[in-house]
């Protein structure tokens, strides 16, 4: 029974635009939430993450949302660029020093 | 090096061989995790250490899996006659103790496995 699901294998944008990927969770107990970043032949890079506490999170072009009663997160990146073609994974944990649970990860393409 | 380090980056074995990858953690960091990636999924846990401690192998698959960090810092994962199900991306993952409520780990750039 996967605990964070991202329901969209793919996305595609055009450069400029808004890309939104989608994760919900299904863990009440979910306290932490993050974005990484894979490129291809390469380990995951940390790229925003969110409390909790917060309902928003804001680095430069990247935003991350939660909404806790709905157990769902966002990620937007505007603007899209090029450079941002990559699979995103959402992740979460429970507490402090807990493994992070992963989704299976959204296929970001940015089209020029 | 400044990130975390992860060798080979490539693998092949034969289904049966004993296979051993290893792991170099940020230098200082307490925690280390170690994630298999099958293809098209995201990755998944398998074993965590604080230090030298192995806290949680729950995700381990199977007893022929077992990790190691004898002196708190490089971690080797070993897996016992290797089977074509085994083939996988093998992710490394370290992270120091935060402070205000962070819990990112940094990745390695893994090892492939692939079982013939």
């Amino acid at each position: 029974d996967q605990q964070v699901k991202q329901n969209s294998p793919s996305l595609s944008v055009q450069e400029g635009r808004i890309s939104i990927l989608n994760c919900d969770y299904t863990n009440s107990m979910f306290d932490y939430f993050l974005w990484y970043k894979k490129y291809p032949a390469e380990g995951p890079t940390f790229l925003i993450s969110i409390s909790s506490i917060k309902d928003k999170n804001e680095d430069g072009r990247f935003t991350v949302f939660l909404n806790k009663s709905a157990k769902h997160l966002s990620l937007h990146i505007v603007p899209s660029q090029p450079g941002d073609s990559a699979v995103y994974f959402c992740a979460a944990s429970d507490s402090g020093n807990t493994p992070l649970v992963f989704g299976k990860g959204t296929r970001l393409s940015v089209i020029a | 090096g400044a990130g975390v380090s992860q060798s080979p980056r490539y693998k092949v074995a034969k289904r049966g061989q004993d296979v051993a990858l290893r792991c170099d953690p940020i230098s200082g960091h307490v925690s280390l995790f170690w994630y298999q990636q099958a293809l098209g999924q995201g990755p998944e846990f398998l074993t965590y250490f604080q230090n030298e401690a192995q806290l949680d192998k729950s995700g381990l698959p199977s007893d022929r899996f077992f990790a190691e960090r004898p002196e708190g810092s490089v971690s080797t994962l070993k897996i016992q006659r290797t089977q074509q199900e085994d083939s996988a991306v093998y992710l490394c993952a370290s992270s120091p103790i935060f402070s205000g409520g962070r819990r990112e780990a940094f990745f390695g750039q893994g090892t492939r496995l692939t079982v013939v």
